[in-house]
């Protein structure tokens, strides 16, 4: 069946330092694939989606391009700030034949960053 | 604020008790899911309606049930209570069925004890 790996964490980083989390995916259809970001104590919103090969998706200076040729969601940040530590998860929906989009997620990989 | 709403925040209760988790979906919104993160199974997919409708069903153990009224609000109903059902459980919704993107909830911690 479908599934998302992405890196394990905790990934510390410094202020201002470049974030790649990783993030692959097998799917039997065409997913849709997205990067939620869950913060303390709060519940999950989404950063950002790709929804075709090639697409970039982007929001708050984080960017992912789906690549359909590596089956690859990986999320990037040229900048970190404190306030980006969290909880991200990728995730993938691929409604196929069954007419739900429900949201397939990786076990999510915690950021922490310091001042 | 996402503008779905979940009640109560925090849940605790004993084993072999019945609870039962409310959402009220994003105005506009018919698609209602159901996940449950917790530290072991990470977060899963438990069970989609869509204006009113079963649509999808996940890895939802059969002790457990769901509903969404015909005011799109749905209840998640969680019976035979064990320690392992401890869980945050959040409900999302969308627009449709297929192709847009969910927006979550801020979740019901259930610890059972």
């Amino acid at each position: 069946g479908d599934s998302v790996t992405q890196m394990e964490g905790p990934v510390t980083l410094s202020e201002e330092a470049f974030l790649t989390i990783n993030c692959t995916y097998t799917a039997t259809g065409y997913p849709s694939l997205f990067w939620y970001v869950q913060y303390p104590g709060e519940g999950l919103q989404l950063l950002l989606k790709a929804t075709k090969a090639d697409d970039k998706g982007s929001n708050k200076g984080f960017e992912a391009t789906y690549r359909k040729e590596t089956t690859s969601f990986h999320l990037e940040k040229g900048s970190v700030q404190v306030s980006d530590s969290a909880v991200y998860f990728c995730a993938l929906s691929d409604p196929g034949g069954g007419a739900t989009n429900k949201l397939i997620f990786g076990t999510g990989t915690l950021l922490a960053v310091q001042p | 604020d996402s503008g779905v709403t979940q009640t109560p925040k925090h849940l605790i209760t004993a084993t072999g008790q019945r609870v039962t988790l409310r959402c009220s979906p994003r105005s506009g919104d018919l698609s209602v899911y159901w996940y449950q993160q917790s530290l072991d199974q990470g977060l899963q997919f438990l069970i989609q309606y869509y204006n009113g409708e079963e649509r999808a069903k996940g890895n939802i153990l059969e002790r457990f049930s769901a509903q969404q009224f015909p005011d799109l609000h749905s209840e998640l109903n969680l019976s035979s209570l064990e320690l392992g059902d401890s869980a945050l459980y959040f409900c999302a919704s969308s627009v449709d069925s297929e192709f847009y993107e969910q927006y979550f909830g801020p979740g019901t911690r259930l610890t059972v004890t």
